[in-house]
């Protein structure tokens, strides 16, 4: 158990919806990041968090949005969904940049 | 830009045989980090190891083993006696520290699906 979680731990929901993915990062972890893990994309960094400001983006579509709140938990809002983004959405967390990730179990989510 | 390539796309051995995992990565900067991340059945992301730029010393922690070779850009992991709990997914991941921008986000490889046959 890396002490990050996530909910839900699955989701199914259908075309144009919106859902809203959860992380709660380890105990005294001010870095939160999202990765999304598809098939044909393998890992992907998509945005980075320190202590409830945003830092990085990576391959993060407009659609998608998240943010930290004051007690350092996360979420991903993915709007508008298309097929394309079922995938297994990853949070991680580390104290700051230069300290390893964790990950959560992970949020699959499929879009039908 | 960063990249991490990991050749072998799945590896079958037999229980107590040996298995190297190749990465060879790409990077401009000068600091950075390597990491492996192992994914079992379950789906999980578990850390495994991470080894800083400047340190090229070689590392071994119970069956599992890392090879750090700055000259060619490879950071190899051997998994000694293999065993059927060992089957998962394995990647290879860098960091940049050096670029502000970054921020410690992870370029993953495209991992490497290791099968333990009993």
């Amino acid at each position: 158990d890396s002490g990050v979680t996530q909910t839900p731990k699955h989701l199914i929901t259908a075309t144009g919806q919106r859902v809203t993915l959860r992380c709660s990062p380890r105990s005294g972890d001010l870095s939160v990041y999202w990765y999304q893990q598809s098939l044909d994309q393998g890992l992907q960094f998509l945005i980075q968090y320190y202590n409830g400001e945003e830092r990085a983006k990576g391959n993060i579509l407009e659609r998608f949005s998240a943010q930290q709140f004051p007690d350092l938990h996360s979420e991903l809002n993915l709007s508008s969904l298309e097929l394309g983004d079922s995938a297994l959405y990853f949070c991680a967390s580390s104290v700051g940049r230069k300290e390893t990730q964790y990950f959560g179990p992970g949020t699959r989510l499929l879009v039908l | 830009a960063q990249k991490v390539t990991q050749a072998q796309t799945e590896i079958s051995v037999v229980e107590k045989e040996d298995v190297t995992l190749d990465c060879v990565y790409e990077t401009r900067d000068t600091t950075y980090y390597l990491f492996w991340y192992k994914q079992p059945p379950s789906g999980e992301l578990v850390f495994l190891i991470r080894r800083n730029s400047f340190d090229e010393q070689n590392e071994i922690s119970g069956r599992y083993s890392w090879n750090f070779q700055k000259s060619t850009s490879s950071f190899n992991f051997t998994i000694t006696a293999s065993q059927v709990v060992d089957s998962a997914v394995y990647f290879c991941a860098l960091s940049d520290y050096a670029g502000g921008t970054s921020y410690g986000k992870l370029t993953f490889g495209q991992g490497t699906i290791l099968t333990v046959h009993p």
